[in-house]
């Protein structure tokens, strides 16, 4: 197992552009999450899933981003309408939960996102 | 809330220990967790603790927890520079997900 993957790694887009990243999580991980990182800062929670469902959801995700995660595997996180203010590094985490006991998260080496 | 605290900046010089403090609000914290992150890259988990523990030890790091004071240090003992990185405190309570401090910018003075 390679870890958490994260594709792209960097990417440029112009304002008004959709933007669609992917996250690979350890395979037997169930649980898998998405953050945000702006510079200086510590990442923020976006969302996350147990499996395939999208069990809670930030504030900081507007109508504009939307996460999936089809198959209970891989994520692919969309934002719509790009901003510049939506320029971070997005984190991709994942991690092995049962019951209320939750194994540690294991991060990937994260997106960054410009928007010109 | 969930409020974590940490100061910005240490300086250490190379074989010197380096203590690294973080203050959090919320008691019912479960996990506590120490990460590390190089330029540009994600993040890697160095060490956690639950929260009925004091002190954790793992080769040189060292982490302590003073629950009543909300108060979670890591000492890293015989600093080197590949220490030089940012490192996140960060605590999980009942919520599922990990809330972080603004980091640390360690800098190992060779």
């Amino acid at each position: 197992d390679t870890g958490v993957s994260q594709n792209p790694r960097h990417k440029i887009t112009k304002r008004g552009q959709n933007v669609t990243f992917r996250c690979d999580p350890i395979s037997e991980h169930n649980r898998l999450y998405w953050y945000r990182q702006t510079l200086g800062q510590g990442p923020e929670f976006l969302t996350y899933f147990q499996n395939e469902a999208q069990l809670e959801k930030s504030r900081l995700l507007s109508d504009r981003f939307s996460a999936e995660r089809p198959k209970g595997s891989f994520s692919t996180l969309e934002i719509q309408r790009t901003e510049q203010g939506d320029s971070a590094m997005y984190l991709c985490a994942s991690s092995f939960a049962r019951g209320p006991t939750n194994y540690g998260y294991t991060f990937g080496s994260g997106t960054r996102l410009t928007v010109v | 809330g969930e409020d974590v605290e940490q100061s910005l900046f240490l300086s250490v010089r190379e074989g010197d220990s380096s203590v690294i403090n973080c203050t959090y609000t919320d008691s019912s914290s479960t996990y506590l967790y120490w990460y590390k992150q190089e330029p540009g890259a994600g993040l890697q988990l160095l060490t956690y603790i639950f929260s009925n523990m004091d002190m954790k030890q793992d080769q040189r790091l060292t982490v302590l927890l003073n629950k009543k004071d909300k108060h979670l240090s890591l000492r890293i003992a015989d600093t080197q520079t590949g220490d030089s990185a940012i490192y996140f405190c960060a605590e999980k309570t009942g919520a599922n997900n990990l809330f972080f401090g603004t980091g640390t910018r360690l800098t190992v003075i060779p």
